[in-house]
């Protein structure tokens, strides 16, 4: 069963704007990963917050994470429209071994 | 480009058809995966392979066959798929199949079966 629940399904904005997607979660995490899917194409990793991090940084990206409301938050600043793709986040359990449960994911698209 | 290599990109196969998909890696990952995805889905996993042994298949189907000659490839074979069966195969790898690593993925083969 999916662990993540991507919020929104759909988000359309303009070039230059800010994109903030949103994941809840159910059970006790490890970690929360991101990673983003181009039309066609494989996904790729965007970013790793651990349970006892509150916030993370890469380039344009920031990722927050809230364990007591089971919930991150990716946030995409100044978008382009090379940031046009589907997000998923992706939970990774405490028992080595187990997989990653990816959320249902936020298709993003963003016109200039 | 991506640093799993999948072969091949597009896949038309009939029911009755015997066919693999395969993947490769040269970063020394020792975890190797396989999902399928539909469209507009997340990825569902099927199996994935640690140190070249099968260490989870989640419940799929014997049509679906995978094998892991070495610590750089992942086959699957398929073979009497039925049009559902119809998909993009992904294939990841990580370093090991440690508590939620990182996965590097490939660009995928998309499947049609007739």
């Amino acid at each position: 069963s999916q662990q993540g629940e991507e919020d929104p399904q759909a988000l359309s904005i303009q070039e230059g704007e800010n994109a903030t997607m949103n994941c809840s979660y159910k059970t006790s995490i490890n970690n929360l990963q991101w990673y983003r899917q181009n039309s066609g194409r494989g996904l790729v990793h965007l970013i790793l917050i651990r349970s006892n991090e509150r916030e993370k940084h890469s380039g344009r990206l920031r990722v927050t994470l809230d364990t007591s409301k089971k919930s991150s938050s990716l946030l995409i600043t100044a978008s382009r429209a090379a940031d046009t793709a589907s997000y998923f986040c992706a939970t990774a359990g405490f028992q080595a071994g187990t997989a990653l449960i990816f959320g249902k994911g936020t298709t993003l698209s963003v016109s200039s | 480009d991506t640093e799993v290599t999948q072969t091949p990109k597009h896949l038309v196969m009939g029911m009755t058809n015997k066919k693999s998909l395969k993947c490769e890696q040269h970063m020394g990952h020792r975890a190797m995966y396989w999902y399928k995805q539909k469209a507009k889905k997340p990825p569902e996993l099927m199996f994935v392979y640690s140190y070249e042994k099968l260490s989870i298949n989640e419940s799929v189907p014997s049509r679906f066959s995978p094998e892991c000659p070495n610590s750089s490839l992942l086959n699957l074979h398929l073979h009497a798929l039925q049009p559902e069966d119809s998909a993009l195969y992904l294939c990841a790898s990580s370093q090991e199949q440690g508590v939620g690593q990182p996965q590097h993925f490939g660009d995928g083969t998309r499947l049609s079966i007739l």
